[in-house]
C-alpha cells in the first residue's frame, strides 16, 4: 500500500464551486505539504503543516485553504474555484527527525481541471 | 521569482552514455539540495540529497556535484538506463523552505 494517498485522483468542475482535495499519510510524519504543479514551473508550495496545530502559507496560498484534521490528514480546499487553478497537486510529508533536512515524500498526485 | 532553475527542459541520451542534468539556484542560503524524479501518473520519488557542506554525493549509478560558487548543481547517472527515463526535478531547501525547478525530460534510448 502506498505511504501517501491523495483523493480524488482526477477531477474536473466549475468555476465558482468548492472543491476538496484530501491526502493521507501513514509513514507518521508529522510535516504535511500542498503543492501544485503548472507547466514550466516546477512544484510550488501552497500550505504546509508541521503539526496538527501548525498551519502555514506557503508561496502560493491565496485562493486555497487547508485543514489538517489529524497527523495523518490533510486536506486542500478551493472555496471557488477558478480556471487557473486548473493544475496537478501534490501532497508530501516529511520527518526531520530523520536526519536528512526534509527530505519530502510525495503523493501520486490529483489532477484538477476547472471549467 | 524562480529561485531555482533547471534550464534544458530536455535531454536525450544513447543507454549507456552519461545522462548530466544541471540545476542553478541563486538564493545563497540554500543549504541542502535534492534530485526528485517522476514518473507519469506518479508522484515524484526522492533520488538522491547534497549537503551545502559537501561537494559530492554518490549512490550507484547516480552522483549529484555541488558547486557553491557557482550557485551550480548537477546529476550525473552512469551509465544510463531506458528505465531512467523520467521528469527530473532539483530542489534546493533551507530548513522547510524547498523550492523546485521546472524539471528536465530525460529520455534514454535502447
Amino acid at each position: 500500500d502506498a505511504d501517501v494517498t491523495q483523493t480524488p485522483r482526477n477531477r474536473i468542475t466549475k468555476t465558482g464551486k468548492r472543491i476538496m482535495l484530501e491526502c493521507s499519510q501513514t509513514k507518521g510524519h508529522d510535516r504535511m505539504y500542498w503543492y501544485r504543479q503548472d507547466p514550466g514551473l516546477g512544484l510550488r508550495l501552497i500550505y504546509y503543516s508541521f503539526d496538527v496545530k501548525d498551519i502555514n502559507k506557503g508561496e502560493i496560498s491565496d485562493g486555497y485553504s487547508v485543514s489538517r484534521q489529524a497527523q495523518a490528514k490533510f486536506s486542500l480546499s478551493l472555496e471557488s474555484a477558478i480556471p487557473n487553478q486548473t493544475a496537478l497537486y501534490f501532497c508530501a510529508t516529511s520527518d526531520p527527525g530523520q536526519g536528512t533536512t526534509d527530505t519530502q515524500y510525495f503523493g501520486p498526485g490529483t489532477r484538477l481541471t476547472v471549467l | 521569482d524562480q529561485q531555482v532553475k533547471q534550464n534544458s527542459p530536455s535531454l536525450s541520451v544513447q543507454e549507456g552514455r552519461i545522462s548530466i542534468l544541471n540545476c542553478d539556484y541563486t538564493n545563497s542560503m540554500f543549504d541542502y539540495f535534492l534530485w526528485y524524479k517522476k514518473y507519469p501518473a506518479e508522484g515524484p520519488t526522492f533520488l538522491i540529497s547534497i549537503s551545502s557542506i559537501k561537494d559530492k554525493n554518490e549512490d550507484g549509478r547516480f552522483t549529484v556535484f555541488l558547486n557553491k560558487s557557482a550557485k551550480h548543481l548537477s546529476l550525473h547517472i552512469v551509465p544510463s538506463q531506458p528505465g531512467d527515463s523520467a521528469v527530473y526535478f532539483c530542489a534546493a531547501s533551507e530548513g522547510h523552505d524547498m523550492r523546485f525547478g521546472a524539471g528536465t525530460r530525460l529520455t534514454v534510448k535502447p
